[in-house]
């Protein structure tokens, strides 16, 4: 079973950042945090991943709570292209190989022009 | 990182008769996951595929419905037998990095769409 809880449903203004939270309040010690998204009718796409400190790539940031228990992506500039089904997902390191990323429900963020 | 490929990219076909996917990996993985998106839904993982070995299967998939082919590190086979509509969805092929790799990150295919008449 999924170990995140996110809002199903977001709207955001286009040129303004979008703010998607997530809560994994069960996450453990050696868990990490992984944002993915899926653009209509395509393959899951990675975003950005962490454990424990806030991360930042080229497409977006994630803001990790001190207890761990909660985080937040960010997209600075949200575009039209970044409407999406964004996935927050708890789980361990994936370059064992051995463990697949289980997916909730996620939040479908609509960027509005 | 991985890019991978599945064929056919989406089919229509009848209930009773059966489909299979193919998955190719430009490299080699260890472990190769299959997963089901019903419409409207999120992803539900299948089953693993280790080269090698008989698939491990998540609670409510069984092997005679969804067999599983793993002949080598680069390649994977789903068949959805004796179609139902019911097993109308997209069928994702993923990969993760083995060991001692340097990326943390699961790839995933672009998805084939079946629509069961």
């Amino acid at each position: 079973d999924a170990k995140t809880t996110q809002p199903p449903s977001m709207d955001c203004a286009e040129g303004r950042a979008a703010n998607l939270p997530c809560n994994h309040s069960t996450i453990s010690g050696n868990e990490y945090v992984y944002w993915y998204r899926q653009i209509h009718s395509q393959g899951p796409q990675y975003i950005i991943h962490g454990l424990k400190n806030n991360e930042t790539n080229e497409m977006a940031s994630l803001i990790i709570t001190e207890d761990r228990k909660s985080s937040t992506l960010i997209l600075p500039h949200a575009t039209l292209r970044d409407t999406a089904v964004y996935y927050c997902i708890v789980g361990p390191r994936l370059n064992s190989g051995n463990t697949p990323l289980v997916f909730g429900k996620g939040t479908r963020l609509s960027v509005i022009a | 990182s991985a890019v991978i490929s599945q064929k056919p990219s989406r089919d229509i076909c009848q209930r009773g008769t059966s489909l299979t996917i193919q998955c190719q990996v430009d490299s080699q993985v260890t472990m190769m996951f299959w997963y089901r998106q019903q419409p409207g839904q999120s992803l539900t993982l299948i089953a693993t595929a280790n080269q090698g070995s008989e698939a491990t299967y998540e609670s409510g998939f069984v092997i005679d419905k969804f067999p599983i082919s793993r002949p080598n590190l680069t390649f994977s086979t789903l068949t959805v037998s004796n179609m139902s509509p019911e097993d109308s969805s997209i069928y994702l092929c993923s990969v993760a990095p083995g060991g001692g790799a340097v990326y943390n990150e699961q790839f995933f295919g672009p998805g084939t769409r079946l629509t069961v008449l």
